[in-house]
């Protein structure tokens, strides 16, 4: 039972790289989330996607892109990676249950230098 | 706009005392309401959860949060702490509809000495 899995654990880029973060969930979930975690301020949502096709804009989108490529999959991308980026990022997906509760990944540590 | 304000960023208590985080939200309707926990390097788990019901919510761990909509509160509460339950606490509010993101507080880091 995997639940919500995230690739790669931890990650260094250079500033101005770029790369993908993956997310996958079993759970047969339609919404998922791209949230990002900082010291003292939470979490913070990234980019969502109610549905397979769609996705909206959270609190602190710039600088990301996300596709929802399949019912499964959420993956979130940094194009231009900037010190300011670093953070650990955490995939969710949330099912539709009496009390809908969001299901988390181990989170991937990235650091731009 | 929802909204979670936990007052309290770092809590120490000795083992064996007890606990309780403070969550206050801020929401239009009757919101879901979540606590999870963070222990370190690891992603969050579900304590608990309430929409409605009984105010008094049991969750895994021995952990049990009240539910008081004329204080706008949600607190976690444990009768004894022990020094596995050392990590970071984050309250969460949701909204009806499925598809809404949980909205999480800072968190609380709970230390807890011997």
């Amino acid at each position: 039972n995997a639940g919500v899995t995230q690739t790669p654990k931890f990650q260094v880029l250079k500033t101005g790289q770029s790369m993908t973060l993956q997310c996958a969930q079993d759970m047969n979930h339609n919404s998922m989330y791209w949230y990002r975690q900082d010291p003292g301020m939470g979490l913070r949502l990234i980019y969502y996607s109610a549905s397979e096709g769609t996705t909206d804009k959270g609190e602190v989108p710039n600088g990301y892109n996300v596709s929802r490529l399949n019912k499964r999959e959420f993956s979130l991308r940094l194009e231009s990676a900037a010190p300011s980026q670093t953070s650990v990022y955490f995939c969710a997906s949330k099912g539709t249950g009496i009390i809908p509760e969001a299901f988390f990944g181990q989170g991937t540590r990235l650091t731009v230098v | 706009a929802q909204s979670v304000t936990q007052p309290d960023i770092h809590i120490t208590v000795s083992e064996g005392a007890s606990l309780e985080l403070r969550c206050n939200y801020s929401y239009g309707a009757t919101p879901y309401l979540f606590w999870y926990v963070q222990s370190p390097g690891q992603g969050l788990q579900l304590l608990l959860k309430y929409f409605s019901g009984d105010t008094l919510v049991q969750g895994i761990k021995g952990f049990e949060a009240e539910f008081k909509r004329s204080q706008s509160s949600f607190n976690l509460r444990k009768p004894s702490v022990h020094w596995s339950d050392a990590a970071e606490y984050f309250c969460a509010v949701g909204a009806f509809s499925g598809n809404t993101p949980l909205v999480f507080g800072k968190g609380t880091r709970l230390s807890v000495i011997a």
